[in-house]
């Protein structure tokens, strides 16, 4: 069984800070998507990485997928309270594509 | 395109008790999943379908079926349900062989009592 680990689980930062997630497996994957979920909703994809060292920004957002394709990172340039919810990475593998979902990382960003 | 919609949004059953929730897409991908979301555990595939008439299993498939007969349906049935199947259930769908986006539904709170 794949296992996708996210850190830190819970994050609480005052608007303005800077944060990073972390996603890391010991299995490769063909492309990794990061995911926001906000209370009472399903997940929203938010960006797929597909190349080993391949960065891409998403206005304040920048994700990295490792060389080795087994973890990626999420940082967050000034975080604002529309930033909160809970991000999810999801590694994509077999002929299915289907995906193995990490454990989440919550984020609370306040005023 | 009203996208992936779950009925019902909220359900309680009693242990032993049968049920099957809904899911419906409009966007004609060939692609369908159920995943449940419990706390501390991210989203863990059920099954998955692939196109109409062909199902497979995923990560955590016990205790749950699922058919296939439309591209737009693919319901999920609990058979005899059990206190270890509470839990948030989500379906998702996705065009195959184009975009990789995955659209989710809103979502199916179950509480087994």
């Amino acid at each position: 069984t794949q296992l996708l680990e996210q850190s830190p689980q819970f994050l609480s930062i005052q608007e303005g800070e800077n944060l990073t997630v972390y996603c890391n497996s010991s299995s490769v994957f063909s492309s990794l998507q990061w995911y926001r979920q906000e209370p009472g909703e399903g997940p929203v994809l938010l960006v797929t990485v597909v190349t080993g060292g391949e960065v891409k920004k998403l206005k304040r957002l920048t994700f990295q997928f490792g060389d080795a394709r087994k973890d990626s990172s999420l940082h967050i340039t000034a975080a604002q309270p529309g930033d909160t919810g809970l991000y999810l990475c999801a590694g994509a593998s077999g002929t299915a594509s289907k995906l193995t979902f990490g454990t989440g990382t919550r984020l609370q960003v306040t005023l | 395109n009203a996208g992936v919609t779950q009925t019902p949004k909220f359900q309680v059953l009693k242990t032993g008790q049968s049920m099957t929730l809904q899911c419906a897409q409009d966007m004609n991908h060939e692609y369908m999943s159920w995943y449940r979301q419990d706390p501390g555990m991210g989203l863990r595939l059920i099954h998955y379908s692939v196109g109409a008439g062909i199902t497979d299993q995923g990560e955590v498939p016990n205790g749950y079926n699922v058919s296939r007969s439309t591209t737009e349906d693919f319901p999920l049935r609990l058979l005899s349900a059990a206190p270890s199947q509470t839990s948030v259930y989500f379906c998702a769908s996705r065009d195959i062989s184009g975009s990789d986006t995955q659209y989710f539904g809103p979502g199916t709170r179950l509480t087994v009592l």
